[in-house]
């Protein structure tokens, strides 16, 4: 099956810095790479959807200015958290849609655990 | 927002098949039902999906009514490691709409 890796795994930052995290397909190449968040003891919520090449579309309540994205190749997006705070500690997920067999799925990563102090 | 309904939570025993229900009454006809779990702190694992026949996998069954508006997804012989949320999913199959989780259920395997 397709892989989908991120990293860090966990990553521990203090309060005003930047975070970037790294989502990477790794035997196929992801069209459309997606970012998730997910608070404790509550489901995945969509971020925002990216394109390679092309500006990510963010959800409603998103701030695009926080939470920079770049999908700059067919395996690699990075999603920058700017000027974190304690509220931004959360599970991060990406996710990367690609081509297989002929049918598009949707893979996800195994997640970063950032953590705000 | 999420299509589709699904009991909160749920115990299957070690070794008894687990019959997972989703209800999804306003799908669409160009629409898939997906099935996917998170096991604690890990990101989403694919299980199967299916339009409207019956799908079976490695993983588990995809039992869909007639009229689509429900499934149900069966783990076999469920195990310990088969704890997890599991979440019912609808969505094109074509195109780039991410998708989209709701709530799922927590399925405790218990010995």
């Amino acid at each position: 099956g397709a892989v989908v890796s991120q990293h860090p795994s966990r990553v521990i930052c203090k309060s005003g810095t930047s975070v970037k995290i790294e989502c990477r397909s790794l035997d196929f190449q992801a069209t459309t790479m997606f970012w998730y968040r997910q608070f404790p003891k509550q489901s995945l919520m969509l971020m925002a959807t990216s394109n390679e090449g092309s500006k990510a579309t963010y959800e409603q309540g998103v701030e695009k200015d926080k939470f920079l994205i770049n999908h700059a190749s067919l395996t690699l997006s990075t999603l920058t958290v700017t000027s974190a705070h304690p509220e931004d500690s959360s599970f991060y997920i990406c996710s990367a849609r690609g081509s297989q067999g002929g049918s598009y799925e949707q893979y996800f990563g195994p997640g970063t655990r950032l953590t705000v102090t | 927002d999420a299509k589709t309904t699904q009991p909160p939570s749920m115990d299957c025993a070690e070794g008894r098949a687990a019959n997972l229900p989703c209800n999804h009454s306003t799908i669409s006809g160009n629409e898939y039902v997906y099935w996917y779990r998170q096991i604690h702190s890990q990101g989403p694992q694919y299980i199967i999906h299916g339009l409207k026949n019956n799908e079976t996998n490695e993983m588990a069954s995809l039992i869909i009514t007639e009229d689509r508006k429900s499934s149900t997804l069966i783990l076999p012989h469920a195990t310990l490691r088969d704890t997890a949320v599991y979440y019912c999913i609808v969505r094109p199959d074509s195109g780039n709409t991410p998708l989209v989780f709701g709530k799922g259920t927590r399925l405790s395997v218990i010995a």
